[in-house]
């Protein structure tokens, strides 16, 4: 089944503690992307890869980092977390960047993070 | 720049009632618009999209026509049921450009 894999769902640390949120995709896509979703925001970008070794930061890069040394995953990573950063996260891939203007992009089914 | 404003929400609705969710858009040359619906625990999926003037998306009954000279493309259906309560975010997306999303408009439907 084609889909994008966010772990954990869940997840409630401390201020400070470093994180990583894993997000794998099986459908060999090239853009990946994350989001954050708060309410009456809708979603906002944090970070995008337009392939292996290539990503740039999005809206609200503040605070996180990515990598994506393989082109099925795309952590990202929280170094030192704070309460500002609770909120829901997505991850997001669609086949390439070329596409993603016009094709649909696919969810994972989101990490809800509480830092306090 | 480009962006996406929806109408606030809650929009609580009885079962069979008629939907109307409205979007409307800032953007340059012709981007395409979408409908992504995230029901309860969920991701994001897509509900329907068109990508010129003129074209009508549909999907599971609902509908949005992509109006130019409005720059709108409002989400209707003409009977709700209770399993379309959901958040309903509309999108636009040019080409090299990334998705731009509204805010979100959660949709209440009682039986």
């Amino acid at each position: 089944e084609a889909q994008v894999t966010q772990n954990p769902r869940y997840l409630i640390t401390v201020t400070g503690k470093k994180l990583t949120v894993t997000c794998s995709q099986n459908m060999n896509h090239e853009y990946m992307s994350w989001y954050r979703q708060d309410p009456g925001l809708g979603l906002r970008q944090i970070y995008y890869s337009m392939n292996v070794e290539v990503t740039d930061k999005g809206d609200v890069p503040e605070g996180y980092k990515v990598s994506r040394k393989e082109k099925r995953n795309f952590p990202l990573i929280l170094e030192s977390p704070s309460p500002n950063q609770t909120s829901l996260y997505f991850c997001a891939s669609s086949q390439d960047w070329e596409s993603s203007y016009n094709s649909p992009l696919h969810f994972g089914n989101g990490t809800r993070l509480t830092v306090t | 720049g480009n962006s996406v404003t929806q109408m606030e929400g809650p929009v609580t609705l009885s079962e069979e009632a008629f939907l109307t969710i409205n979007c409307t858009y800032t953007a340059t040359g012709y981007p395409s618009l979408f409908w992504y619906v995230q029901y309860p625990g969920e991701g994001l999926q897509l509900l329907l999209k068109a990508t010129k003037a003129d074209d009508k998306g549909s999907n599971k009954g609902f509908e949005a026509t992509y109006r130019k000279e409005t720059t709108s493309f409002h989400l209707e259906k003409g009977s709700v049921q209770v399993s379309d309560s959901a958040v309903y975010f509309c999108a636009l997306s040019r080409r090299g450009n990334k998705l731009v999303f509204g805010a979100g408009t959660i949709l209440r439907v009682k039986s």
